[in-house]
């Protein structure tokens, strides 16, 4: 079956920690994997988009890479501020044709000032 | 630069009663989803539609109908409401393949009492 995981559920750090949120995942054969922000009571907003062939993708103080043969993808956060705490969920498409994504659970930070 | 627009943004519903989520988007995009997130579970795929006058169940269909009315719309339809369906429901559209990435609604909070 496939599946994505996140670990840990919820992260707390310091204001300008240097932070890896981890996403796994149990299918080599991505199309392409995805990580979102969701702030309280709010839509998902997309960070990165990583394709199959690529190794990282980056924006800003954000920088996502790509392990298909681990199966692992990583969100870097550079410099953290409190206006990044929000919940950040992984999602893998597996299908070209569709665009199904599955999603991980999803990892909550919290930035302290 | 509405993006994707659903409503309504809250109901609530006593079991048995039946509803309409709408959903609209003004990107052009040829494939639409509706998703719901529960506490715990991440989102999961309910039903997607990869292009107009297509339509396709996702991981937990039961108890939904949808409708791609045009290329802009897809609507979620609950029949006979119970608890089980109180969730959070998100629409999104992407280009095919989501080779571009998704854009997401800002959701529709149900409750089912």
């Amino acid at each position: 079956k496939q599946e994505v995981t996140q670990i840990p559920a919820a992260l707390s750090v310091p204001e300008g920690e240097n932070l890896v949120l981890n996403c796994s995942f149990t299918d080599s054969a991505i199309y392409n994997l995805q990580w979102f922000r969701q702030d309280p009571g709010k839509g998902l907003t997309s960070l990165l988009l990583i394709q199959s062939s690529q190794r990282e993708q980056t924006s800003g103080r954000l920088n996502a890479s790509l392990d298909k043969s681990s199966g692992r993808s990583t969100l870097y956060i550079a410099a953290s501020q409190p206006g990044d705490s929000a919940t950040y969920l992984c999602a893998v498409n597996w299908s070209s044709n569709t665009g199904k994504l599955i999603f991980g659970q999803g990892t909550t930070l919290q930035v302290k000032p | 630069n509405a993006g994707v627009t659903q409503t309504p943004k809250f109901q609530v519903l006593k079991t048995g009663q039946s509803m309409t989520l709408q959903c609209a988007q003004d990107m052009n995009h040829n494939s639409m989803y509706w998703y719901r997130q529960d506490p715990g579970m991440g989102l999961r795929l309910i039903y997607y539609s990869a292009s107009e006058g297509t339509t396709d169940k996702g991981e937990v269909p039961n108890g939904y109908n949808v409708s791609r009315l045009n290329k802009r719309e897809f609507s979620l339809r609950l029949e006979s409401a119970a608890p089980s369906q109180t969730s959070v429901y998100f629409c999104a559209s992407s280009e095919n393949g989501v080779r571009y990435g998704y854009t997401f609604g800002s959701g529709t909070r149900l409750t089912v009492v």
